[in-house]
């Protein structure tokens, strides 16, 4: 069974440039049939997507966020990775790895996610 | 951008069925999906594509969907059913979140 397992800082300081990893086992990052996303949630709010990679070369990202994320998948490693550049104290959340079907361009729901990693934003 | 809309709370008293909505312009044409989450964990997908159970999720769960609204419906809501509930879908320029419900059983 897939299992997602992340990894992060825990805390970064403003203006610099947040990098998370999520660790697939029990299948392949480079699995064109799926979706690799990261979904956030800031203390006592809701989730909010915040973007979508595809091996296949399909990318989506929350319009919010575009100018500021990457999602890349690392094959030696079998991992998705996240980078938030110039974070501010409003991008301070959990941060949730997750996999969804993929079916052309189309974006099923996540089904197995990560653990999360909260992510607190402050000098 | 696009948006899902859900009541921001739902109580029923346990046995009750508990009924949460979820309002977006794009449902007549786009499936709705459902998560619960409880204080601390991650999301459990709970309703796929409008209707469908998701694996492991007992029979008192069920989704629907007509025009602008998706329903979750939960029939004889029991106390530990309490959690958020999120809508979710996705458009062709990628996917959204609802605000969230708190369902309150008590």
């Amino acid at each position: 069974r897939l299992h997602l397992q992340q990894s992060g800082p825990g805390l970064v300081k403003p203006s610099e440039t947040l990098s998370l990893t999520c660790a697939v086992s029990g299948g392949s990052a480079s699995d064109t049939d799926y979706y690799w996303g990261w979904i956030r949630q800031p203390p006592g709010k809701g989730l909010e997507w915040v973007g979508s990679f595809s091996y296949s070369g399909s990318t989506f990202y929350n319009p919010s966020l575009r100018s500021r994320i990457s999602i890349s998948v690392d094959l030696s490693n079998n991992q998705v990775s996240l980078n938030l550049d110039s974070v501010t104290a409003a991008d301070t959340a959990v941060y949730f790895c997750a996999r969804a079907g993929r079916s052309g361009n189309y974006h099923f729901a996540f089904d197995i996610w990560g653990q999360g990693t909260m992510i607190t934003v402050s000098s | 951008s696009y948006e899902l809309t859900q009541p921001p709370s739902v109580s029923v008293s346990p046995g009750q069925t508990a009924r949460i909505t979820c309002s977006g312009d794009a449902l007549p044409r786009k499936y709705a999906y459902w998560y619960q989450q409880k204080s601390g964990q991650a999301p459990v997908l709970v309703i796929s594509e409008d209707t469908k159970r998701a694996s492991g999720i007992p029979e008192r769960f069920s989704g629907s969907s007509s025009g602008t609204m998706a329903t979750l419906t939960i029939s004889g809501a029991q106390v530990d059913d309490e959690a958020d509930y999120y809508c979710y879908s996705t458009v062709t320029t990628g996917s959204v979140f609802g605000g969230g419900t708190r369902l309150t059983v008590l």
